[in-house]
């Protein structure tokens, strides 16, 4: 247990459509990064938030858009499903050096 | 782009000690190596990080030659438990805690009773 949690842990939506997924952080952890992992793929960075603004971004357009809140817990938000972001949306939250990484989230498009 | 290379899958049997070596021949002078454990439908786990030589924990030993072209993720006595998918990264900050971090295919080790 990485004291990371995310929600819902599988959704399932369409082609075109929104998707909001949460993440809570580590008590503490005033860091969050998000990652992308394709099946039978390493995990790929998506952005970086911390202290509520943006500090780094992966190659992903721009549908794929974040928020983290004051309390440190975090959102990723996915504009405009494709088939190909299906995939384990994993957050990760830090302070200082080490990354603790949630569950993830299995998103299905159909 | 990872920055690494390693084998793609390696199978073992339970009570045996396995060596998964990891190739990163363009490593920078300022550049850790971390190695991380994933479970299925889980996140990424930290096992141990090195920069040069040998480092050993509780979990694992990471072997590093002189010229940190390789290192060799070292995991004593197996057990069934320890199928997972093991990568290695490079990367310039502790831990990765500047995001980013950047993972290859890693290597799926299967265990056998």
């Amino acid at each position: 247990e990485t004291g990371v949690t995310q929600s819902p842990t599988h959704l399932i939506k369409t082609r075109g459509q929104q998707v909001t997924l949460r993440c809570s952080s580590q008590s503490g952890h005033n860091t969050v990064s998000w990652y992308q992992q394709a099946l039978g793929q390493g995990p790929q960075f998506i952005f970086q938030y911390y202290r509520e603004e943006e500090n780094g971004r992966g190659n992903f357009p721009p549908r794929f858009s974040g928020l983290q809140f004051p309390n440190y817990s975090s959102e990723l938000n996915v504009n405009a499903l494709e088939l190909d972001d299906s995939a384990l949306y994993l957050c990760a939250s830090s302070f200082g050096d080490e990354q603790f990484f949630g569950p993830g989230t299995r998103l299905t498009v159909l | 782009l990872a920055k690494t290379t390693q084998p793609i899958s390696m199978d073992s049997y339970e009570g045996q000690e396995v060596n998964i070596t990891c190739s990163h021949n363009n490593i920078a002078t300022n550049d850790y190596i971390t190695w991380y454990q994933q479970f299925p439908s889980q996140g990424p786990r930290f096992i141990i990080q090195g920069y040069k030589t040998k480092v050993t924990n509780e979990v694992a030993s990471l072997f590093i030659p002189a010229d940190r072209k390789s290192s060799t993720l070292s995991l004593p006595r197996v057990s069934l438990s320890d199928t997972a998918v093991y990568y290695c990264l490079v990367d310039p900050n502790y831990g990765g805690s500047q995001g980013n971090l950047i993972f290859g295919k890693g290597t799926k080790l299967s265990v056998k009773p």
